[in-house]
Parts: structure tokens; C-alpha cells; sequence
């Protein structure tokens, strides 16, 4: 199992540049989460999602989309990216009720 | 909201020496997780806590949930360098999602 998947790893953006993060998971989870993690600080939940189909905003969901069509695929969607958006974005999945158990190895992000 | 504040912020010690860091909430949780994340790395979940007043080891690692559910705290006994690294609390409320704290900064010289 190739678990978590993120790509690009990295990325460097303009002011007002749209993108997509993407991340998959092959273990068949249902939960899938977006985090962004800011320097010295820990992690921010966006948005997550607990099944195709079925998605929610987290604690920063301003500037972000997601979709979730497949159980396997969580992509999140930049428009019009600021400087406020700079930061390592993590994808995470987890079974059932669990906690996010399973880390992608992170996307980071710069937008100048 | 939900806050969950963690001390230290840092802690430099000798390889062979204890380590320990604290977790506190400002609302009972129903759950607290711990993850370990090494520079440059991603998040590495370690365990998860349910019970009042449970303890659970991992090897050299102690975790333990306070008979409150409000705080928790992370032991490790006899550092090694391998345990370099910053340790997250994240506690949930109820059926809210994780709330992470700022985490601890391990360094360990040998």
C-alpha cells in the first residue's frame, strides 16, 4: 500500500494564482482531512470528509474547496491564492471514527 | 472555542535523560490523541485516549488522560536521539474534530 499520496510537494504561487492540492488514499478510508500547518505552530483543520460525496468545513475553511467523488481522492482547491495561504498542507485519512491516523508527506506551499 | 495550550514549548536534554510534556484544555474532552512529527517530516500518530484517569505505554513512552479528561501528558524515560522530534497533543470535544496544541520541541545531544 502506497498509504497517503500528496502532490506537488512543492509549490510556489503568485498573489491571485488558482491551484489544486491533490491527495489520495489507497486503504479504503472514509474519513479524509485537509490540514495547513504554519511555522512553529500546530495543526489547522480546513476541511474533512467522511465519505464520497460528503464534505465539511474545519476551522479555516476561508479561501478553500474540496470535493470528495471518490472514496479514494480528496483534492483541495486554491482560488486566488494570497500571501496568507503560505504554508505545509497535509492530507489525512483515518477508518471509521478514528483520529487522523495517516499522514500524507505534506505539500508546501509559497505564494509571492 | 475549544484551546488546547501545551508546556514546554522547548526542551533541550541529554540523551539518557526523562522527558515530559503537558497537554491542557479548556473544555473536557472525549478524546485526546498524541503525534509525533520530525523536522521537515509529516505527522506520525502515536496513540489515542479515551478514558478518565487511563495510562498507556509504548515501550518507553507513557501516556496518560487526567481523571477530568482536560489534561494529559506525555513521558518518555531514558531519551534517546531518536526521539528528536516535536510532540502534538490534539484533543476533540463531544463529536467536534481534532483541536491540535502548538506541540513540544524535543532536542536530544548525545
Amino acid at each position: 500500500n502506497a498509504g497517503v499520496t500528496q502532490t506537488p510537494k512543492f509549490r510556489i504561487l503568485k498573489i491571485g494564482q488558482s491551484m489544486t492540492l491533490q491527495c489520495a488514499q489507497d486503504m479504503n478510508h472514509n474519513y479524509m482531512y485537509w490540514y495547513r500547518q504554519d511555522p512553529g505552530m500546530g495543526l489547522k483543520l480546513i476541511y474533512y470528509s467522511v465519505g464520497a460525496g460528503i464534505t465539511d468545513k474545519g476551522e479555516v475553511p476561508n479561501g478553500y474547496n474540496v470535493s470528495r467523488s471518490t472514496t479514494e481522492d480528496f483534492p483541495l482547491r486554491l482560488e486566488l491564492a494570497a500571501p496568507s495561504q503560505t504554508s505545509v498542507y497535509f492530507c489525512a485519512s483515518s477508518y471509521g471514527g478514528r483520529p487522523a491516523e495517516f499522514f500524507g508527506p505534506g505539500t508546501r506551499l509559497t505564494v509571492l | 472555542g475549544q484551546q488546547v495550550m501545551q508546556i514546554p514549548q522547548y526542551q533541550h536534554v541529554q540523551e539518557g535523560e526523562d522527558f515530559t510534556t503537558y497537554c491542557n484544555s479548556s473544555t473536557t474532552l472525549s478524546n485526546i490523541q498524541w503525534y509525533k512529527q520530525r523536522p521537515g517530516g509529516h505527522p506520525v500518530f502515536l496513540i489515542q485516549l479515551v478514558k478518565s484517569g487511563e495510562v498507556k505505554k509504548q515501550k518507553r513512552l507513557t501516556f496518560q488522560f487526567g481523571e477530568a479528561k482536560k489534561n494529559s501528558s506525555l513521558h518518555i524515560t531514558a531519551t534517546q536521539t531518536t526521539d528528536v522530534g516535536t510532540y502534538f497533543c490534539a484533543g476533540a470535544s463531544g463529536y467536534s474534530t481534532l483541536t491540535f496544541g502548538k506541540g513540544t520541541m524535543l532536542l536530544v545531544s548525545p
